[in-house]
């Protein structure tokens, strides 16, 4: 069975903290899928980022930084020196070559306090 | 190109009344999912339309039920509303043609206020 771990349900840092943000995933298949997604008060996901299971390097944009780690079925999400607009429920997401269906972990919600 | 749209964004309904929410999906997108999102338990999946064919479903009763147009926008219903039924209602879509690689980029939601 597929899973997805998101361990910390709360975090509040203060503005300018570096932040990151655990996923653990649980997948038999080889080919999968990774996804993060960011959810504002207002409500939408917006999508961040993709990553495949047979690209390992690290990815980083802006002050967003990935850590994909196949080796302890990772993929963790560091934001550098946090801002109040970060405040948001971050979701990590999976879906493999087998089964269609993305599933989410149950988000963590950060807090960026000014 | 515009985004996933969803409409309406707010409704209020009261217990035993049924409901529609419809979604258009980004232009050549032809996959469509639901979601239910509730404080208590987080993002469900509902089901995934592609081609107007329901691909994959969650495990939710027979009240709530999809669907989707030739012109690959999905309506999803409601029937006998529960209080438990209040949530935000998410609709994301994705061409599909990819399989599971695929991104699905999300609408705003609906949110749904059972009285």
């Amino acid at each position: 069975a597929q899973k997805v771990t998101q361990a910390q349900t709360e975090i509040s840092v203060v503005e300018k903290e570096d932040v990151t943000l655990d996923c653990v995933y649980e997948t038999r298949d080889t080919t999968y899928y990774l996804f993060w997604y960011k959810q504002p008060p207002s409500g939408e996901l917006v999508f961040l980022i993709r990553r495949n299971s047979f690209d390992e390097q690290n990815e980083i944009s802006g002050r967003y930084s990935w850590n994909f780690q196949k080796s302890t079925s990772s993929f963790n999400f560091t934001i550098t020196a946090s801002q109040v607009v970060d405040s948001a429920v971050y979701f990590c997401a999976l879906s493999s070559g087998r089964d269609d269906k993305i599933i989410f972990g149950k988000g963590t919600r950060l807090h960026i306090l000014p | 190109k515009a985004g996933v749209t969803q409409t309406p964004r707010y409704l209020i309904k009261t217990r035993g009344q049924q409901v529609t929410l419809s979604c258009s999906p980004i232009s050549g997108h032809r996959s469509v999912s639901w979601y239910q999102q509730t404080p208590g338990q987080g993002l469900q999946f509902l089901f995934e339309y592609f081609s107007e064919t329901q691909r994959n479903k969650g495990n939710f009763p027979g009240r709530f039920s999809g669907r989707q147009f030739s012109n690959s926008r999905s309506e999803m219903n409601v029937s006998t509303l529960e209080l438990g039924d209040s949530a935000l209602y998410l609709c994301a879509s994705r061409s599909g043609l990819a399989g599971a690689g695929d991104t699905q980029y999300f609408g705003p939601g609906t949110r749904l206020t059972v009285l």
